[in-house]
């Protein structure tokens, strides 16, 4: 099956600088990827939809000039945290999606393993 | 806007017997899709399951079966013959036709025991 991975797994940093997060699809092309963020015992939020070669839709409430997000290639979309505070910690994790058309179904969609952010 | 709620935040149940694990929905979208995921303790999703608003027969996918009643608008998964490697967190999420994102619900933690 599709295969969706991010890195790093764990990252820890210091209050104030930027971290990255990579997600790749590994062997299929995405035209668009999804960055949730989980916080601990919740459920997944999303932040924001990553098409490739446009800027990303963000949700409700989050700050796009926190959380960059570029989708440069169909295969590699990232996420910045910039000026990480304690508050950004969490587990953020990507899902991508294949070009098929059409609607719901599965074999669509594909996450990763996540990114445990730690800032200190 | 799109719901999912899920009621239980936490289930036990023994090795080897069954469970169900609630989910509801809603939305005024005739078409959607219904997912079930799994979240062991290392944190990746796993996909176990998919029910189409159209769809005639509840899904099924070894020991995972999804109980679709659309009129009541639940979608509860059931676990057939529970294993130890089965305590996770579980999601249920949906996606309306043409939309792209996945709402999640709340999630329930089930703890199967020897």
């Amino acid at each position: 099956g599709a295969v969706v991975s991010q890195h790093p797994s764990w990252v820890i940093c210091k209050s104030g600088t930027s971290v990255k997060i990579e997600c790749r699809s590994l062997d299929f092309q995405a035209t668009t990827m999804f960055w949730y963020r989980q916080f601990p015992k919740q459920s997944l939020m999303l932040m924001a939809t990553s098409n490739e070669g446009s800027k990303a839709t963000y949700e409700q409430g989050v700050e796009k000039d926190k959380f960059l997000i570029n989708h440069a290639s169909l295969t590699l979309s990232t996420l910045t945290v910039t000026s990480a505070h304690p508050e950004d910690s969490s587990f953020y994790i990507c899902s991508a999606r294949t070009g098929l058309a059409g609607g719901p179904s599965t074999g669509e969609l594909f996450f990763g393993e996540g990114s445990r952010l730690t800032v200190l | 806007a799109q719901k999912i709620t899920q009621t239980q935040p936490g289930m036990f149940v023994q090795e080897k017997e069954a469970v169900t694990l609630d989910c509801t929905y809603d939305t005024s979208d005739p078409s959607y899709g219904l997912f079930w995921y799994k979240q062991p303790s290392s944190g990746e999703m796993i996909f176990l399951i998919y029910q189409g608003s159209y769809d005639q027969q509840n899904a099924t996918e070894g020991r995972y079966s999804l109980n679709f009643q659309k009129a009541r608008k639940s979608a509860n998964l059931v676990i057939s013959a529970s294993q130890l490697g089965d305590s996770a967190m579980y999601f249920c999420a949906m996606r309306l036709t043409g939309f792209q994102k996945l709402v999640f619900g709340t999630g329930t933690r089930l703890l199967v025991s020897p």
